[in-house]
C-alpha cells in the first residue's frame, strides 16, 4: 500500500489567493483527518470524516477554510482567501475501524506571502 | 476530549531503556491509549496502542496501569534515531485524536 498521499508537498502562494490541498487516504479506511501544525500551536485537528461525512469540524479556524470528501478515495482542504497566518504544515491522516491507528501523509508545507 | 499529561522533556543514553510516562485520569472504559512520535521534519508516526492489556510490537512496549489512569511507553534500547517528540493520546469513540505538547526525547551517544 502506498500509504496516505498528499499533494502538493510544497505550496507557495500570495495572500488572497485560493489554495487547495489534496489527500488520498489508504484504501479501505473509513476515517479521514486533516491536521495543521505550526510552531506556536503544535498539531491541531481541523476536521475529520467518517464514511465521507464530516463528523467534527470544530477545529476549522474560520469560514475561509472548507473541506470536502466527495468519495472514499479523495479529500480536499481549501483556503479562500489565504492569509499569511495560514502558513503551516497540513497533514492528512486516515484510519480504519474504531481504535485503529492513524496513518499520516507526508504533509503539505504551505507558505502564504 | 480526554486529557493526557506528559513531561515536557526527557533524556536518555544510547542503548539504554527509556520509560516515557503518561497520565490520563479521565479515560473512559472504551477509550484506547495511543502513542505516536514525530521525528524532526517528518509527519507523526504511529508507535503503539492498547486498551487494557500491555502490548508489545517491534518498536516498543506499552504498559497500562490496572486502573488505566496512566501508561508507560517503553523503548527497550534507545538509539539516536529515537530522538523525537512522543505523544500520548486518548482515542475516544469516532477515532478522534487530539495532540498535546508531547514529550521531547533526547538521546545522548
Amino acid at each position: 500500500d502506498a500509504g496516505v498521499i498528499q499533494s502538493p508537498r510544497h505550496e507557495v502562494t500570495e495572500m488572497g489567493q485560493e489554495v487547495t490541498l489534496r489527500c488520498k487516504p489508504i484504501s479501505g479506511h473509513d476515517y479521514l483527518f486533516w491536521y495543521r501544525q505550526t510552531m506556536m500551536r503544535g498539531l491541531e485537528l481541523l476536521i475529520y470524516f467518517n464514511n465521507n461525512v464530516p463528523i467534527d469540524d470544530s477545529g476549522m479556524p474560520e469560514d475561509r477554510f472548507s473541506a470536502k470528501m466527495p468519495n472514499a478515495s479523495f479529500s480536499t482542504l481549501k483556503i479562500q482567501p489565504s492569509e499569511p497566518r495560514d502558513s503551516a504544515v497540513y497533514f492528512c491522516a486516515s484510519s480504519s475501524a474504531h481504535g485503529s491507528p492513524l496513518h499520516f501523509g507526508n504533509g503539505t508545507r504551505l507558505t502564504v506571502t | 476530549d480526554a486529557k493526557t499529561t506528559q513531561p515536557n522533556s526527557m533524556e536518555s543514553n544510547e542503548e539504554e531503556p527509556v520509560h516515557l510516562p503518561c497520565n490520563h485520569s479521565t479515560i473512559s472504559g472504551t477509550d484506547y491509549i495511543h502513542w505516536y512520535r514525530q521525528l524532526p521534519s517528518q509527519g507523526p508516526e504511529y508507535v503503539i496502542h492498547g486498551l487494557t492489556s500491555n502490548v508489545n510490537n517491534r518498536m516498543a512496549s506499552l504498559a497500562i496501569a490496572e486502573d488505566r489512569k496512566s501508561s508507560t511507553l517503553i523503548l527497550h534500547r534507545a538509539t539516536l534515531r529515537d530522538a523525537a517528540v512522543y505523544y500520548c493520546m486518548i482515542m475516544e469513540y469516532g477515532n478522534k485524536l487530539v495532540f498535546g505538547a508531547g514529550t521531547i526525547l533526547r538521546v545522548k551517544s
